[in-house]
């Protein structure tokens, strides 16, 4: 499953309030990424990172954020989340060697 | 920026019979192509990848796809499904964001496959 861990699998939240997910690897690669997926959409990439606090935005980055100040852990924050956040987050990898992404297991949030 | 579509959101099949799942990319320069399942509950697994060499590509559980260029189109294809392949499907394409060398895949909406007894 190429270590990556997603905490909580699970989140229910209030309307306003701050979440933030968090990807975890145990293999020390560099570039992590972050999708979000939502029936009739397939997956699409909210923001990744190609290193320690090197990140950039990717399709639906609108009220996300990130922040990578460790290579093990990726944080994916709502600043305040919205019903239109709620969705299945999954976290993947990418080692230099490969080009396919290696998937977590996902987070389910509904924003309520 | 870079584009999937897959033509078929739902495909029922009987068991046995022949599969054959569409893709089509924007161009966008060098490529690399994948295919990944999703079983109920779970996470995204590859099938299979094409990024060079053979445009006729094999993946785990008897799945392989076809790279035709000149169609900007990458099908997944199976000769024989069980129902254990009941599942969704994802094409993806490899695109570039930034000059820093880093890249997401671009997905296409999924192919819902349900395979009936």
């Amino acid at each position: 499953d190429a270590g990556i861990t997603q905490s909580p699998r699970h989140k229910v939240t209030e309307t306003g309030t701050p979440v933030t997910l968090r990807c975890h690897q145990t293999e020390n690669h560099r570039y992590m990424y972050w999708y979000r997926q939502d029936p009739g959409h397939g997956l699409r990439l909210i923001h990744y990172s190609y290193g320690v606090k090197d990140t950039d935005k990717g399709e639906v980055s609108d009220g996300y954020s990130v922040s990578r100040s460790k290579t093990e852990d990726f944080l994916l924050t709502l600043e305040s989340a919205t019903s239109s956040q709620t969705s299945v987050y999954f976290c993947a990898i990418r080692t230099d060697s490969s080009t396919e992404a290696f998937f977590g297991q996902g987070t389910r949030l509904t924003v309520v | 920026a870079q584009s999937v579509s897959q033509h078929n959101h739902h495909v029922i099949l009987s068991e046995a019979a022949s599969l054959e799942l569409g893709c089509n990319y924007s161009y966008g320069g060098t490529v690399n192509l994948f295919w990944y399942v999703q079983y109920p509950g779970q996470h995204l697994q590859l099938l299979l990848k094409y990024f060079s060499g053979d445009p006729l590509v094999k993946g785990i559980k008897g799945f392989e796809a076809e790279f035709i260029k000149s169609k900007f189109s990458f099908n997944l294809r199976k000769p024989s499904v069980q129902w254990s392949d009941t599942a969704e499907y994802f094409c993806a394409v490899r695109s570039m964001y930034s000059g820093g060398g880093a890249d997401g895949l671009t997905f296409g909406k999924g192919t819902h496959l349900i395979i009936q007894p």
